[in-house]
Order: C-alpha cells, then structure tokens, then sequence
C-alpha cells in the first residue's frame, strides 16, 4: 500500500518547467524521499532523491517541504522523452521501494 | 551494455504449470531485488537478496522460490502458476543493502500472462 499520492496524470509543453507535486505525510524523519520514472515498457528509472535539502541533477531538482510531509519533482525544461509515469516513494530502513499510481506526465509538442 | 538483464521478456503460460525467470545483473551490486507490478502499476517488493542471502520476503505465496546462486544472479521460480500471478516481474539491483539512499536499478521486466 503507497504511503505517497500524487496526481494521476499531468500535461506540459515541450521547453517549459513541469513541476510534479508529491504527499508523503506520514513518511518517518529518517527515510529518504525518491523520485524514479518508468517509460513505457521499460523498467523503473531513478531520477533523483534527497532528505531535507533540494536537491539537483543532471535530469531534475527536488524541492522538499520544510515539513517534509510533501515535495515537488521539477523538470525544469520537459522534453517529449520526458514523457513517462513518475512515481515518487519514501526508502525505508530495509531498501524497499513500493510504487502507488504516479503521475502520468504527458508532453506536448 | 545491459547493466540488469532479464529472461524472458515475454512468458505466457497456463495454470498450474512451472515457470522461472532469470536475472542477472552486470553492475557488481551486492543486493538483488524481485517485484511485482500489478494491472494498476503499484508495484511491490516480493524479495530481496544480499550477497546471496535472503533478507526479505514480503510475505510471497511459496509458490515463488527465489534463488542466488551467485551474487549477480536472482532467478524466481513460480510453482503452480494462478491466474493472479499475471504481472510484470521487475528485477533490480542495488551497490549495498539496506541504507536509504540507496538507488535500485531496475531490469526491463518480464511480462507474464497466466491462461
């Protein structure tokens, strides 16, 4: 059972920022906040992840609530091989990943 | 260069038989992980391994044996297949075992559909 929600689906345009939002009120202090993708008919692809701090890479940023109970995965200029289901989760002490619905991010040309 | 493999691809069989896929992973990880993704995309952790060693099982009908008969390998065996066992099967792989940031590499999938 996801500990997280997000939005169901999302749509954006090529070259412009996409910001996924994601909830996670009942994530514990000390778990981990991970954003990972799936394209269709591929496997899970890690994106980013962090703790407290934002965080950025090469494919995003993590923005995270002061609370820690939600954060913002933003794609700061969407492409079409954006397009895919982002899922966000929270790592537990034993590593283990569990996948609610994600978003499915739609980009438009 | 596939960093995790996964064979086969496709696995359509019917009820009641014996079925197993395999894993490999390339990337010299010490822990290996099976899961589950259902019809609505949740997917699920089923096992997971460490250099061999069980460390998880999410509470698996035992119809579903893994093995690791070395560290970058984790097959699944399926006995007696139901029909509620259709999924796609991900394999994944991460370099330690239990810290929280670690990242998991997941294997393209192994779609099984159960007649």
């Amino acid at each position: 059972d996801a500990k997280t929600t997000q939005p169901n689906s999302m749509e954006s345009n090529e070259e412009e920022p996409v910001h996924l939002p994601c909830n996670h009120s009942t994530i514990s202090g000390t778990d981990y906040i991970h954003w990972y993708r799936q394209l269709p008919s591929q496997g899970p692809e890690y994106v980013i992840h962090g703790l407290t701090s934002n965080v950025n890479n090469r494919m995003a940023s993590l923005a995270i609530a002061e609370d820690r109970k939600s954060s913002t995965l933003i794609l700061h200029r969407a492409t079409l091989r954006d397009a895919a289901v982002y899922y966000c989760t929270n790592n537990n002490a034993g590593n283990m990943l569990t996948f609610g619905g994600g978003t499915r991010l739609m980009v438009k040309p | 260069d596939t960093a995790v493999s996964q064979t086969p691809k496709y696995l359509v069989t019917q009820m009641g038989n014996d079925k197993s896929i395999k894993c490999e992973q390339n990337l010299g990880h010490d822990t290996m992980y099976w899961y589950k993704q259902d019809s609505k995309k949740f997917l699920k952790i089923m096992f997971s391994y460490n250099n061999k060693e069980l460390i998880i099982n999410e509470t698996v009908p035992n119809r579903f044996s893994p093995k690791s008969p070395d560290k970058a390998h984790l097959n699944l065996h399926i006995n007696s297949l139901e029909l509620g066992d259709s999924a796609v099967y991900f394999c994944a792989s991460s370099l330690g075992r239990a810290g929280r940031q670690e990242t998991q590499y997941f294997g393209p999938g192994t779609r099984l559909l159960v007649l």
